[in-house]
């Protein structure tokens, strides 16, 4: 049972460039969220897909775009890069829940793909 | 706006030396605190879910625990491949299911 793949594993950028970066979920699951993650930080919440919509957005700047497709793999676009956005950015995928359920969800997480800017 | 603190930031044990991390959260609403482990280039691996206090699970030499603020992740009798960064992650009650947030995490060396 596959669990979440991410492409690429590295990439490196100049300032200013575009990059996509590429998830496909879990077996059986349909949401995608994606998180950025620092050197010696913890990661940090960019955005949630569901049914090919943003349910939910963490602090992060328009740049920051994301797509979900018909099959629940979904892309995370960052236009005009800066050097901040060197990280690890973390794809995870879990079944969506609705607010009124009980209980947590626990998500399952890619390897990540590693962006450097220069 | 909820916030979690791990404490230490490095930790070193000799093989079989016990010790116990630390994360303390604040949060308006708990819906469940995760433990997660994380390899050198890896993604997060998830450990356990905690959802209220006074609760307590295990898995092998990982003993992981929850009061009102903080949770503890016991550590007994470590081996040199529980070397890694253990992250701490609370979701929060009024934001639905996808949103973790996270700690700095505490990164263990457990030395031979």
């Amino acid at each position: 049972d596959a669990g979440v793949t991410q492409s690429p594993t590295h990439l490196i950028k100049t300032r200013g460039q575009q990059v996509t970066l590429r998830c496909s979920p879990k077996s059986g699951h349909d949401t995608v969220s994606w998180y950025q993650q620092a050197l010696g930080q913890g990661p940090q919440f960019i955005f949630q897909y569901y049914e090919e919509e943003e349910r939910q957005r963490g602090n992060f700047p328009d740049r920051f775009s994301g797509h979900q497709f018909p099959n629940y793999s979904s892309e995370l676009n960052v236009n005009a890069l800066l050097l901040g956005d060197s990280a690890l950015y973390l794809c995870a995928s879990s079944l969506w829940r609705g607010q009124g359920a009980s209980g947590a969800n626990v998500l399952t997480f890619g390897a990540g793909s590693r962006l450097t800017v220069l | 706006e909820d916030q979690v603190t791990q404490s230490p930031e490095a930790l070193r044990l000799q093989e079989g030396e016990s010790s116990s991390l630390n994360c303390s959260y604040t949060v308006s609403g708990l819906r469940g605190l995760f433990w997660y482990r994380q390899d050198p280039g890896k993604g997060p691996e998830f450990l356990f879910t905690l959802y209220s206090a006074g609760e307590e699970k295990e898995k092998e030499r990982l003993k992981a625990t929850l009061t009102k603020k903080e949770s503890f992740l016991h550590i007994t009798a470590p081996k040199p491949e529980d070397s890694a960064t253990y992250l701490c992650a609370v979701q929060e009650l009024y934001t639905g299911f996808q949103k973790l947030v996270f700690g700095t995490g505490t990164r263990l060396l457990v030395s031979p």
